[in-house]
């Protein structure tokens, strides 16, 4: 199907271990975005991309990694899970600077 | 870094009332963007704004970039209960949302 998916939709994780959450995109957007929202906060940038290769940090990107081998997918790595990573993680992609399409969120539970 | 407030925090409001909302920045911006997000789902995009004074409309919703650049404003008409949700506002240039606005109508 067409458009932007994220995968999985909810995770739960012991601290310490790595977790990846993926996202997948079929418009060939340039950008794209992760995101997290705690509840009582707005929407956190936390990586995003504008081409393949290329990666830069947003406002909150300690304790992540990410990567875009692709144009299509932009997979973000938890490499060592806290509590304070519990969170809904939200993937978006763009084709300019203006308007993002975004996924359904992935909810994770890191206990 | 830019620093972007919006006002209110939360409302609640009656099933046909007009709602003004607002979204103020620390940096002159060169484009508004305003989302609104349904409960459990991502945001989605309701008007884009690209010049100061500039004054938009999508449906019962109109937008409008301030003249300082340092400001817009948000408005929707005769609110109705699917109006329910999160407001916010982002600054395309560097793709970082406000706070945002939670709006509740009461039938």
């Amino acid at each position: 199907d067409a458009g932007i998916t994220q995968s999985p939709r909810y995770k739960i994780t012991e601290t310490g271990r790595q977790v990846t959450l993926m996202c997948h995109q079929t418009w060939s957007h340039s950008y794209m975005f992760w995101y997290r929202q705690d509840l009582g906060h707005g929407l956190r940038l936390i990586y995003y991309s504008a081409a393949a290769d290329i990666t830069d940090k947003g406002e909150v990107p300690d304790g992540y990694v990410v990567s875009r081998s692709k144009t299509e997918n932009f997979p973000l790595t938890l490499e060592s899970a806290t509590r304070s990573q519990t969170s809904v993680y939200f993937c978006a992609s763009s084709e300019n600077r203006d308007q993002a399409f975004f996924g359904q969120g992935t909810r994770l539970t890191v206990v | 870094g830019q620093q972007l407030n919006q006002s209110p925090q939360s409302m609640f409001i009656q099933e046909g009332e007009d709602v003004s909302m607002n979204c103020t920045s620390s940096s002159i911006f060169n484009t508004w963007l305003w989302y609104k997000q349904d409960p459990g789902e991502g945001p989605v995009l309701l008007i884009a704004l690209y010049k100061a004074g500039e004054l938009t409309s999508n449906g019962r919703l109109t937008a409008q970039f301030g003249i300082t650049r340092k400001d817009s404003f948000l408005n929707i008409s005769a609110s109705i209960p699917s109006d329910v949700g999160i407001y916010f506002c982002m600054y395309g240039q560097n793709f970082v949302f406000g706070p945002g606005t939670r709006l509740s109508v009461l039938p």
